[in-house]
């Protein structure tokens, strides 16, 4: 049974570039989110998306942007790079959104590899 | 703004000894807390989780407990081995996953 998966696993970028992460969840699941990690942080969270809609967004420009494809997978795309923009890139995949039943639904994150950007 | 503040930021244990990390929630919506270990260069893996219907839950050697009133939970790890050393983060969710800062325990043989 396949994880997530994210490719590429390394992009090195230079400033003013764009860039496309893409991301495979675990069969059956129909939501990705997305998470910013830089060195020594936590995940901080930018999208989720769930049956192809975007059910929540955190406090990141316009630059950054996502969308979920038919079959689940997702990409984001961040415009513009920053050198601050580098970090590790995480996706995460859940059965169900919370939204949908709060307490009890199956919202447990599982996170793929991740993709390292490099912002020179 | 929704915020999870986590202590301590590092934790040295000898092998055999437990180990203990605290986390505090601001948004009284959160009803989920999930913990991840974290092994450099690797994708966070979840350890455990709890919801709030429950005030504590173990497996083997770890346990969370859960302190709705005081927004708080804490995650424990009995017996520590050295395969234990990382860095654990604890979120809470409400809207949104919130992450805490991190704790990277190491565990000396």
């Amino acid at each position: 049974d396949a994880g997530v998966t994210q490719s590429p696993t390394h992009l090195i970028k230079t400033r003013g570039q764009h860039v496309t992460l893409r991301c495979s969840p675990i069969s059956g699941h129909k939501s990705v989110s997305w998470y910013q990690q830089v060195l020594g942080q936590g995940p901080q969270f930018i999208f989720q998306y769930y049956e192809k809609e975007e059910r929540g967004r955190g406090n990141f420009p316009d630059r950054f942007s996502a969308r979920q494809f038919p079959n689940y997978s997702s990409e984001l795309n961040v415009n513009a790079l920053l050198l601050g923009d580098s970090a590790l890139y995480l996706c995460a995949s859940s059965q169900d959104w919370p939204g949908r039943g709060a307490l009890f639904s199956t919202d447990t994150q599982y996170f793929g590899p991740g993709t390292r950007l490099t912002v020179l | 703004g929704e915020n999870v503040e986590q202590h301590p930021s590092t934790l040295s244990v000898q092998e055999g000894d437990s180990a203990v990390i605290k986390c505090t929630y601001s948004d009284s919506a959160s009803n989920y807390f999930p913990w991840y270990k974290q092994e450099l260069g690797k994708r966070p893996q979840l350890i455990i989780d709890i919801r709030s219907n429950v005030g504590e839950k173990k497996d083997q050697r770890i346990a969370v407990t859960l302190n709705k009133t005081a927004k708080h939970f804490s995650l424990h790890i009995t017996e520590t081995q050295p395969e234990d050393s990382a860095v654990y983060f604890c979120a809470a969710r409400g809207g949104k996953l919130i992450f805490g800062q991190g704790t990277e325990l190491s565990v000396k043989p």
